[in-house]
């Protein structure tokens, strides 16, 4: 119940396509679901975050959407460029009530080719 | 100030050696955290300090201690070591306990065991 899955494992997109990262979780108490950009010996960054109350969200280039039903979210990178060439981690905590803790999904490896 | 700044970048240690990890940040955030990661895995909680008190300890080896000296600050001891422990370790903090924004990453301590 405390797990998030993400798919796929390693993704590989031309230069100014999309990309698609998806995640699914079981725990009906999770309420926050951020997405993490990670580059070689750096740490997570936040990219970009979401709450079950809306279905989508964009920032930039990166759209968030969200299923509750389904208990789904994805990542889109849309014009995808060599410099997104990282790990996306997906992740999910719950709301106020308790010391926070993220959960992550395994990872997605992504390359942008030229 | 919008960082987590960890020390040292690298940290190469024996077994029996005993060292210190260091973290700090001035966000006025008073839930810090310790993650660690394998290559090519999440980040894995450790310990949760929420206002300079330790909240959550993952189970963790007696091997790994950490300290909140403030609410800006926050060290994991480490001694006795094993060369499974080789990891990045990341310091996170967010704006209190509780709340799921503000969640930012520190790049980490390459810890290699020997």
């Amino acid at each position: 119940q405390q797990q998030v899955k993400q798919s796929p494992q390693s993704l590989i997109v031309q230069k100014g396509g999309i990309s698609i990262i998806n995640c699914a979780y079981e725990n009906t108490a999770f309420d926050y679901f951020p997405w993490y950009q990670q580059f070689p010996g750096k740490g997570p960054a936040l990219l970009i975050a979401i709450r079950p109350d809306v279905s989508e969200k964009k920032e930039g280039r990166f759209t968030i959407s969200f299923n509750k039903s389904a208990k789904q979210f994805s990542l889109h990178i849309m014009d995808s460029q060599p410099g997104d060439s990282a790990t996306y981690f997906c992740a999910a905590s719950k709301q106020p009530g308790g010391a926070q803790k993220l959960v992550f999904g395994q990872g997605t490896r992504l390359t942008i080719n030229p | 100030d919008t960082e987590v700044t960890q020390t040292p970048k690298h940290l190469v240690m024996g077994m029996t050696n005993k060292k210190s990890l260091k973290c700090e940040q001035h966000m006025g955030h008073r839930a810090m955290y310790w993650y660690k990661q394998k290559a090519k895995k999440p980040p894995e909680l450790m310990f949760v300090y929420s206002y300079e008190k330790l909240s959550i300890n993952e189970s963790v080896p007696s091997r790994f201690s950490p300290e909140c000296p403030n609410s800006s600050l926050l060290n994991l001891h480490l001694h006795a070591l094993q060369p499974e422990d080789s990891a990045l370790y990341l310091c996170a903090s967010s704006r209190h306990a509780g709340t799921s924004y503000g969640y930012t990453f520190g790049s980490g301590t390459r810890l290699t065991v020997v």
